[in-house]
């Protein structure tokens, strides 16, 4: 069983609309958890970080986590072109993060 | 700001040769990380480094060789590449704790093996 689980995608959704990204982990003891933005032939560039229950917003981005679920989502409000990616999620393991495969979002103008 | 570099940023090779990525940081950060990135596998990583000296290995190590001698440099050694190793190779690095923290990634080396 993979340790961070993300759906591959791709992921359509029309400009101006939400993108939701979800992601499972296995470790119940993960405490930190990450979203990484890549564009293609780019390096991946953090664009959120996530501690604690309950969700966290940052301009049109809002990271949400759920430990008793093992679960953590992306959402993406007024959704632009520009946002078309590869989004990975990211969740801390054994002195190291463990990055789940990433799931490509394309924005529809 | 500088941040993470990494060189070279492209590189050609042939299989047998010994090849280094160089990958430098600005920041002081203790850990440093190897990873590559191929189609269908996502990021794998392939060594990490909690301090100077300390190296550790990580998911696909085999083939490879790295060392810490100071905080800002960790290179990556092919030293007999192989075909199976192109691929585009990501530097990373995080302050304190690594798992706790952030990584933050240079702009990778795309290796090609002939």
């Amino acid at each position: 069983q993979k340790e961070v689980e993300q759906n591959s995608g791709p992921l359509s959704v029309p400009e101006g609309a939400i993108a939701s990204l979800n992601c499972t982990y296995s470790d119940r003891v993960s405490q930190s958890f990450f979203w990484y933005r890549q564009y293609s032939g780019k390096s991946p560039e953090l664009i959120m970080s996530i501690y604690s229950n309950g969700d966290k917003e940052d301009g049109r981005f809002t990271a949400q986590l759920n430990k008793a679920s093992q679960y953590v989502s992306l959402l993406i409000r007024d959704s632009q072109p520009s946002d078309s990616a590869t989004y990975l999620c990211a969740v801390n393991g054994a002195q190291k993060l463990v990055f789940g495969q990433g799931t490509r979002l394309t924005i529809n103008p | 700001d500088a941040g993470i570099t990494q060189s070279p940023r492209y590189k050609i090779t042939e299989t047998g040769r010994q090849v280094t990525l160089m990958c430098h940081q600005t920041w002081s950060h203790s850990y440093m990380f190897w990873y590559r990135q191929d189609l269908g596998h996502g990021l794998r990583l392939i060594y990490y480094s909690a301090a100077a000296d300390i190296t550790d290995k990580g998911e696909v190590p085999d083939g490879y060789v790295v060392s810490r001698s100071k905080t800002e440099n960790f290179p990556l050694t092919l030293e007999s590449a192989t075909r199976s190793q192109t691929s585009v190779y990501f530097c990373a690095s995080s302050e304190l704790e690594g798992s706790n923290q952030p990584q933050h990634f240079g702009d990778g080396t795309r290796l090609s093996i002939l």
